[in-house]
């Protein structure tokens, strides 16, 4: 079965600083990999998406990410976090079938907060 | 344009008793998802409708929880009668009808149901 590891819960960064959420994960073949926000009393939105190709992504908000095969990861990276970045964040992963592909495994979300 | 839209954003109710959830998709997306989040755990898929019907319910923790979604325009979350461990975060999400390409699924905003 499918799964997605987040292995940091909170994190705690100092504005201005570098910031980076890992993200693994256990699939059958290489699937459809998101990062997702969810900001206080907001919907989640999505940050960035791999398909295929270009193994490193740019999002939205200044945010990147790398798939990495080789280590089933798909870490979330930003090079200067604004105190505005606090929020919790969840990678997912989704199949590459017709019909949709938004059937989505998440993991348990880094929480992150950023001091002033 | 409205987004997909969540209500109540916050339910309390007795054990036993009987709640529903109503998310109202964005205008003319065919497909709608259920996810369930608990807390401290992942967020977890619970079903999948394409305009009113079910595509995939696997997700569905037990047959005390009722999807409907006629018409094919809001849906309803129906639990009954509620236990302790349904407490949590329900989260609806909508997306256009596939083509061909992955469209992106856009997430409400949540309802925090705790049953005590």
């Amino acid at each position: 079965a499918q799964s997605v590891t987040q292995p940091d819960i909170h994190i705690t960064v100092s504005e201005g600083a570098s910031l980076e959420l890992r993200c693994n994960y256990s699939y059958g073949a290489t699937p459809y990999l998101f990062w997702y926000v969810q900001s206080p009393g907001q919907g989640l939105q999505l940050l960035l998406k791999y398909f295929s190709g270009d193994t490193l992504v740019q999002g939205i908000k200044g945010f990147e990410a790398e798939f990495k095969r080789s280590q089933s990861s798909f870490n979330l990276r930003k090079p200067s976090v604004h105190w505005s970045d606090a929020a919790e964040y969840f990678c997912a992963v989704g199949p590459i079938l017709t019909g949709g592909g938004n059937k989505l495994t998440f993991g348990t979300g880094t929480q992150l907060k950023v001091e002033l | 344009e409205a987004g997909v839209t969540q209500f109540p954003s916050h339910s309390v109710i007795e054990k036993g008793q009987t709640v529903t959830l109503r998310c109202d998709p964005i205008s003319g997306h065919d497909n709608l998802y259920w996810y369930r989040r608990v807390m401290g755990k992942e967020i977890k898929f619970l079903l999948h409708f394409v305009k009113e019907s079910k595509q995939d319910e696997s997700g569905m923790p037990n047959n005390r929880f009722l999807a409907e979604r006629t018409g094919g325009t809001y849906s309803t979350l129906k639990v009954q009668p509620a236990e302790l461990e349904d407490s949590g975060v329900y989260f609806c999400a909508s997306s256009q009808e596939w083509t061909g390409r992955w469209t992106e699924a856009f997430f409400g905003q949540g309802t925090r149901l705790t049953v005590v």
